[in-house]
Parts: structure tokens; C-alpha cells; sequence
């Protein structure tokens, strides 16, 4: 079975300083994952995914993540926040069927 | 944010009206998807087409009814809704549903809201 747990509904940061938005998973077999931000009052915007290749995965806007099979964690980090990231960010682990399994997501705040 | 439409974006309606909400994609996809997305909650899915057909129906009761015409249309056909049913109504769709790898491409969502 698949899930997706988020560790923190919620983070705030300075603006400038590094963000780190947590993620764990299950899986029963290699997973796909992604990350996915959601700026108020719209849809679902994909940040990067990884799919068995390359760990560390580079995305749009500075945000990357890295998987660790060890851990199975993939965290999504950024090196320097800025206001525009304010958003809610999802972790998503897909299965075999390509169905998708959310987790509860985490709000963002960027304090200027 | 032109490659899945969603209408309307905003809907009030009362418990005993019918509406239906409309998705579109843009992107020669062959897989569709319905979420709803309530507060607190995670994204839980409604419902899954592939190739125009439904392949799943997660437990939805049957005041939502979807229809998908043809690969690039997905509609939502909601009646006597009560008011736990406001939410924001999210429709997707992805290359296949087979895989695993595909991402999905969310459209920007319908705010139901059930007076």
C-alpha cells in the first residue's frame, strides 16, 4: 500500500533563508513521487518528480529534492525563500495504476 | 495555465438544484481524473477515465455523476447536494493511467459552495 505522510502542516521562514518542506512515504515497490504547490484560489502546479533515475531532482522556481530510499523520505528543499513561494505544497506518491496518493500537504509562509 | 480548463471556477448552488461542471484538456491526453479537495483533508480522488471509459469509482454516492464524452471532455453532474459537499472540485489528467510515471496536470479547480 501507498501513502504519503508530510511531517509539518505548517512552516514558516524569513525571507531569503533556506526552506525545507519534509516528506515521507510507502510504498510496495519503487515509487514515483512529486511535489506539487498550490497558490491560493488555484490548481495544483507540478514542482519536479522523481521516477527512478537521477535522486536528487531539480525543479522550477530553485526548489529541489532528493530521495533517500533508506529513509524514504523525499524533502523538498529551496536555498534562499522568497515571498512568492507562499503557497500550500503536496507530496504525492504514485502507484503502479497511476493513482495518486496525497499527502495533507504544508502551508508555506514567508515572513519579509 | 492553458493546458486543462476548468468552468465554472466558482458555483453556489442549493441543495436542490442540478449543475454540472466542466473540465477541458488541451494536451492529447488518454486519462482524466475528478478530486475533490476539502479543507483539512487530503485530495481524495472521485473518479478515473481512461480512454473515455470510468476504470475507477472511489465510493462517490451517486448525487455526483460523471460523464466524459470524448478524451478531451470531463464532466461532473452534481443534484440534491448537501452542504458537507462544498469543497474545491479539481479535475486532472495525465498521458495513461497505467505506469505509475505520469504526472498528472491539474486545471485550476470549480469552488462549489452548497447553500
Amino acid at each position: 500500500a501507498q501513502s504519503v505522510t508530510q511531517l509539518d502542516s505548517h512552516v514558516s521562514v524569513s525571507e531569503g533563508t533556506p526552506v525545507l518542506l519534509r516528506c515521507n512515504y510507502s510504498s510496495s515497490y519503487s515509487p514515483s513521487l512529486f511535489w506539487y504547490v498550490q497558490h491560493p484560489n488555484k490548481g495544483l502546479q507540478l514542482l519536479l518528480k522523481y521516477t527512478s533515475a537521477a535522486t536528487l531532482v531539480k525543479g522550477i522556481n530553485g526548489f529541489e529534492a532528493e530521495f533517500k530510499k533508506s529513509e524514504t523520505s523525499f524533502h523538498l528543499t529551496k536555498p534562499s525563500a522568497h515571498m512568492s513561494d507562499a503557497a500550500e505544497y503536496f507530496c504525492v506518491v504514485s502507484d503502479l495504476g497511476n493513482q495518486f496518493y496525497f499527502g495533507t500537504g504544508t502551508s508555506l509562509t514567508v515572513i519579509p | 495555465e492553458t493546458g486543462v480548463t476548468q468552468t465554472p471556477r466558482h458555483l453556489v448552488m442549493g441543495m436542490t438544484n442540478k449543475k454540472s461542471l466542466k473540465c477541458e484538456q488541451h494536451l492529447g491526453h488518454n486519462a482524466m481524473y475528478w478530486y475533490k479537495q476539502s479543507a483539512k483533508k487530503p485530495l481524495e480522488l472521485m473518479f478515473v477515465y481512461s480512454l473515455e471509459e470510468r476504470v475507477e469509482n472511489n465510493s462517490v454516492p451517486s448525487r455526483f455523476s460523471p460523464e466524459c464524452p470524448n478524451s478531451s471532455h470531463l464532466f461532473l453532474h452534481l443534484h440534491t447536494l448537501q452542504p458537507e459537499d462544498s469543497a474545491l472540485y479539481l479535475c486532472a489528467s495525465s498521458q495513461s493511467k497505467a505506469g505509475g510515471t505520469d504526472t498528472q496536470y491539474f486545471g485550476p479547480g470549480t469552488r462549489l459552495t452548497v447553500l
